[in-house]
């Protein structure tokens, strides 16, 4: 079956750095997604990688190695507003979306 | 990218009845997707709509349960139907578009979901 894997929470610090991860095992792989999801509210697109490496947007950045079936998303210099649920998801060979049931990430002061 | 609007975005429901969910995009677009998403699980798709044709649903769900029109472009409902308990949740509708940032890949825009509570 194809699975996604993600910690179900994480706590980082108000201006530190936090490393959510996602593993992943699916059919085929055309590119994974970042989404962040604040309580109450839609999903909005983060990032986008299909190649392998680092892409950076600012205070975010995912990484991917599709070998090892893994990725991450980094976010620097945490804020409070950063306070939010972090969806992980794959597109497989049918091009269908595989989604992870997300990180809750909680930022403390 | 597209900007989605849903209602109702929230409302309590009795057991039994059946609730239609409206989501209006500002563009015409292909294919629209329905989801839902429970407490603490991943978002599950329940059926994509297109326009002019049969919606496609995914394992699990069935047209008599999830009904769904989609009669132009812009437009499509999902209705969640003879409701329990176990339907509550948030549905979600989305539609694909190109992102700036996304290197040509087609990424999800979505409306701001409908919160379901069945008693």
């Amino acid at each position: 079956g194809q699975n996604i894997d993600q910690p179900t929470e994480m706590t980082a610090t108000e201006g530190a750095i936090v490393q959510i991860n996602c593993t992943y095992q699916t059919s085929g792989f055309n590119g994974l997604f970042w989404y962040q999801q604040h309580a109450g509210e839609a999903p909005t697109f983060l990032s986008y990688n299909v190649l392998d490496g680092l892409e950076e947007k600012g205070r975010f950045s995912s990484f991917l190695s599709r070998s090892k079936g893994y990725s991450y998303l980094l976010l620097k210099e945490l804020q409070m507003k950063d306070s939010a649920s972090y969806l992980c998801a794959v597109r497989d060979s049918n091009y269908q979306l595989i989604w992870g049931a997300g990180t809750k990430l909680i930022i403390k002061p | 990218s597209a900007v989605i609007s849903q209602k109702p975005s929230r409302d309590i429901c009795q057991r039994g009845t059946s609730l239609t969910i409206q989501c209006q995009v500002d563009s015409q677009v292909t294919m629209m997707f329905w989801y839902r998403q429970q407490p603490g699980q991943s978002l599950t798709l329940i059926a994509t709509a297109n326009q002019g044709s049969e919606a496609t649903y995914e394992s699990g769900f069935v047209i008599d349960k999830f009904p769904i029109s989609r009669p132009n472009l812009t437009f499509s409902t999902l209705t969640v139907s003879n409701m329990s308990p176990e339907d509550s949740s948030i549905y979600l509708c989305s539609v694909e578009s190109i992102a700036s940032s996304s290197s040509g890949a087609n990424v999800l825009t979505f409306g701001a979901g409908s919160r379901l509570t069945v008693l």
